[in-house]
């Protein structure tokens, strides 16, 4: 399977502490995108990090990737109750998006 | 203005039947996607069409079939509905590089069905 994998699989923290989220996959990519999903809804893009980066930010959300390692990681830093939902990592190849199997992260007021 | 919106948000029916899901995009990507999510929420890609032309059809039972009248709509069509197919079913749509990289894609409420 090319199907990466999040770790932890679950995560609840409290409100103003961060949140780091993992992400390992299998294949060589062009690029690895991080996703929420909100209960119940469609998933909405975050980031997207290209194999010739190592670190993004984007407000309060900040991707590392190691291609050496094929691993990334989410952080979220200051989390708000709002930031409570599920996030997937695709890898992104020349086809189509793979996505892991996500990581549910609790926020707790 | 929505981007990707899919109809019907929820399908309750009886096996055996064949419904069909809508998909309509105003983002003008020339790439649309079918994603099937169960419930443990793994996400799987069914089908991609570029350009009303399949590109990509990931070993899903043929009672499945896509319809892309044009670039802006997908439909997904399934024959002899069966109890594991209750999921919720994705829309995206997502436009390639020229160098044939996948950029961000943006998806659809879902289409949550439920098979009885």
């Amino acid at each position: 399977s090319q199907q990466g994998e999040e770790d932890p699989q679950a995560l609840s923290i409290q409100e103003g502490e961060n949140a780091t989220m993992n992400c390992s996959y299998k294949t060589s990519i062009n690029n690895l995108q991080w996703y929420r999903q909100n209960s119940g809804r469609g998933l909405v893009h975050l980031i997207l990090i290209r194999s010739n980066e190592r670190e993004k930010h984007s407000g309060r959300l900040r991707v590392t990737l190691d291609t050496s390692k094929k691993s990334s990681s989410l952080l979220i830093t200051a989390s708000r109750a709002a930031d409570t939902a599920s996030y997937f990592c695709a890898q992104g190849g020349s086809e189509k998006l793979v996505f892991g199997k996500g990581t549910k992260l609790t926020v707790n007021p | 203005d929505t981007a990707v919106s899919q109809t019907p948000k929820y399908l309750v029916t009886q096996m055996g039947n064949d419904k069909s899901i809508k998909c309509e995009q105003n983002l003008g990507h020339d790439t649309m996607y079918w994603y099937k999510q169960d419930s443990k929420k793994f996400l799987k890609i069914m089908f991609s069409y570029n350009n009303k032309e399949l590109i990509i059809n990931e070993t899903v039972p043929n009672r499945f079939s896509p319809k892309s009248p044009d670039k802006a709509h997908l439909n997904l069509h399934i024959n002899s509905l069966e109890l594991g197919d209750s999921a919720v079913y994705f829309c995206a749509s997502s436009q390639i590089t020229g160098e044939g990289e996948q950029e961000t894609q943006y998806f659809g409420p879902g289409t949550r069905l439920l098979v009885l």
